[in-house]
């Protein structure tokens, strides 16, 4: 299968720890978007990458959040000094710069739990 | 962003047609209309996407109003596989925002 993929897709930790979560687009999209999806909540948009560059970030991505793209391919999106408010499912996609409509391909998320 | 307004819910009946509704009053002249569903554990999926005239693909038909203020997705046939939350979104073809801004959506229900 070629499609988005992200690891893990489950993820427990305890208040205070640090998480990561590692993304890996589809291969040769030049496009890579971070979202988070809380229960009942459609997802919301966190940050986007264009090759290696973060072009975009939401007022949602605190500065506990950091994500990267260091060689245009997979990304990483940490969590620092997690928070309860922080559980959630971090969704991952990427796209194809064509016209300007191109269609996100989303990954299965990875879904967090801080207790 | 232009807001979009969708149902919480629908049910339709496995194999019959199903007409999801969107109301985006506030779209500019340069929004398009996109629609994204979720199935239970997965991620979003595209599912299709105009700008003025309507438009089908294999998974289902967008019917824009002329005055695009609203616009239905289309599905022909439900299956049980489309039981699903239906996103609709509008995403500007000129400002070049790349992100998408989703709603609560339609959650549908196929009963067999």
């Amino acid at each position: 299968d070629t499609g988005v993929s992200q690891n893990p897709r489950h993820k427990i930790t305890k208040r205070g720890q640090n998480v990561t979560f590692r993304c890996d687009p589809i291969s040769e999209h030049n496009r890579l978007y971070w979202y988070r999806q809380t229960l009942g909540q459609g997802p919301e948009f966190l940050t986007y990458f264009q090759n290696e560059a973060q072009l975009e970030k939401s007022r949602l991505l605190s500065d506990r959040f950091s994500a990267e793209r260091p060689k245009g391919s997979f990304s990483t999106l940490e969590i620092q000094r997690t928070e309860q408010g922080d559980s959630a499912m971090y969704l991952c996609a990427s796209s194809l710069i064509q016209a300007s409509q191109e269609t996100q391909y989303f990954g299965p998320g990875t879904r967090l739990l801080v207790l | 962003d232009a807001k979009t307004t969708q149902p919480n819910s629908m049910e339709s009946n496995e194999e019959e047609p199903v007409h999801l509704p969107c109301n985006h009053s506030t779209i500019s002249g340069t929004d398009y209309i996109h629609w994204y569903r979720q199935l239970p554990s997965q991620g979003p999926e595209y599912v299709i996407h105009g700008l003025t005239s309507n438009v089908n693909n294999r998974m289902a038909s967008l019917a824009i109003a002329e005055d695009r203020k609203s616009s239905t997705l289309i599905l022909h046939r439900a299956t049980l596989r489309d039981a699903a939350v239906y996103y609709c979104i509008l995403r500007d073809g000129d400002t070049g925002r790349r992100a998408l801004t989703f709603g609560s959506g339609t959650r549908l229900q196929v009963q067999p």
